[in-house]
C-alpha cells in the first residue's frame, strides 16, 4: 500500500521569498511517480511537478522544483520567488506503477504574505 | 484542448434526497476517477474506471453511491439518499494510460451541500 505524509497544515512566506513543502511517501513498489499540485481557493487541482521514482535528476518546472531524496522517501517541493498568487492548498501525491491510483496527503495551506 | 467538464457547479439538497453528478474527461483519455473531498482534506479516491470497466472502487459506499462510464466516455456519479456526511466537493479526473501520461487531468469540482 501507499501513504503520503505532509506534516505541516499550514505555512508563511513572505513574498519574493523562498518556501520547502515536505513530503514523505511509503510504498513498496520499485517504480513509482510523485506529483505535487496546486488547488486555489476556487477550487481546481492544478499540476505543478512530476518526479520519477527512476529520474536521475531533481524535475523543475519553472519557479518550482522538487527535492527528491528516494533514500529518505521524501519529495519536498520548492518555490523559488514566492508571489500573492501561490497562496492555496499544496498536495502531495503518489502513484505506484501497476496501479492508476492516486494517493493524496492531506495537504499543506500556504499563504504569501505582501 | 478541452478540460475536464463537471456539472454542475453546485448542489444544494436536504438530506434523505438523490443528486447526480455529471463528467466529460478530455477526449482520449482512458481513465477516468471520481473523488470526495472534504473540507480540509486530501482527495479521496472514489471509484476508478479503466474505459467503462471498473478499476477499483474500494472506498465507494455502495449502499448509497453508484457510478457508471457509459461507452467508455461521460460518466455520472449518484448518491441516494444523501447523508450529511457527503458534504464535499466532487472531483473527476481523467488520464491516458502509460507513463508520465498518467498525469490526472482534474475537473473544476461539484460542490454538494446536504442540509
Amino acid at each position: 500500500a501507499q501513504k503520503i505524509t505532509q506534516t505541516q497544515p499550514g505555512m508563511f512566506v513572505q513574498e519574493k521569498e523562498a518556501v520547502t513543502l515536505d513530503c514523505t511517501y511509503d510504498t513498496s513498489d520499485p517504480s513509482y511517480g510523485l506529483f505535487w499540485y496546486k488547488q486555489p481557493s476556487s477550487g481546481e487541482m492544478i499540476f505543478l511537478i512530476y518526479q520519477g521514482s527512476y529520474d536521475q535528476q531533481n524535475a523543475t518546472e519553472g519557479r518550482y522544483s522538487l527535492n527528491f531524496q528516494k533514500a529518505r522517501k521524501s519529495a519536498n517541493l520548492v518555490i523559488s520567488a514566492s508571489q500573492l498568487g501561490d497562496s492555496a492548498m499544496y498536495f502531495c501525491a503518489i502513484l505506484a506503477s501497476g496501479t492508476y491510483k492516486y494517493i493524496f496527503g492531506t495537504g499543506t495551506r500556504l499563504k504569501v504574505l505582501a | 484542448e478541452a478540460g475536464v467538464a463537471q456539472s454542475p457547479r453546485y448542489k444544494i439538497i436536504e438530506k434523505r434526497q438523490s443528486v447526480a453528478f455529471w463528467c466529460n474527461p478530455i477526449s482520449g483519455h482512458a481513465t477516468l476517477y471520481w473523488y470526495q473531498q472534504i473540507l480540509g482534506q486530501g482527495p479521496k479516491l472514489l471509484i476508478q474506471f479503466q474505459n467503462n470497466g471498473v478499476v477499483d472502487d474500494s472506498q465507494l459506499p455502495k449502499d448509497r453511491f453508484s457510478a457508471e462510464r457509459l461507452k467508455g466516455v461521460d460518466s455520472t456519479l449518484k448518491i441516494q439518499p444523501a447523508k450529511l456526511e457527503d458534504s464535499a466537493v466532487y472531483l473527476c479526473a481523467s488520464s491516458l494510460v502509460n507513463g508520465r501520461e498518467n498525469e490526472q487531468f482534474f475537473g473544476p469540482g461539484t460542490r454538494l451541500t446536504v442540509l
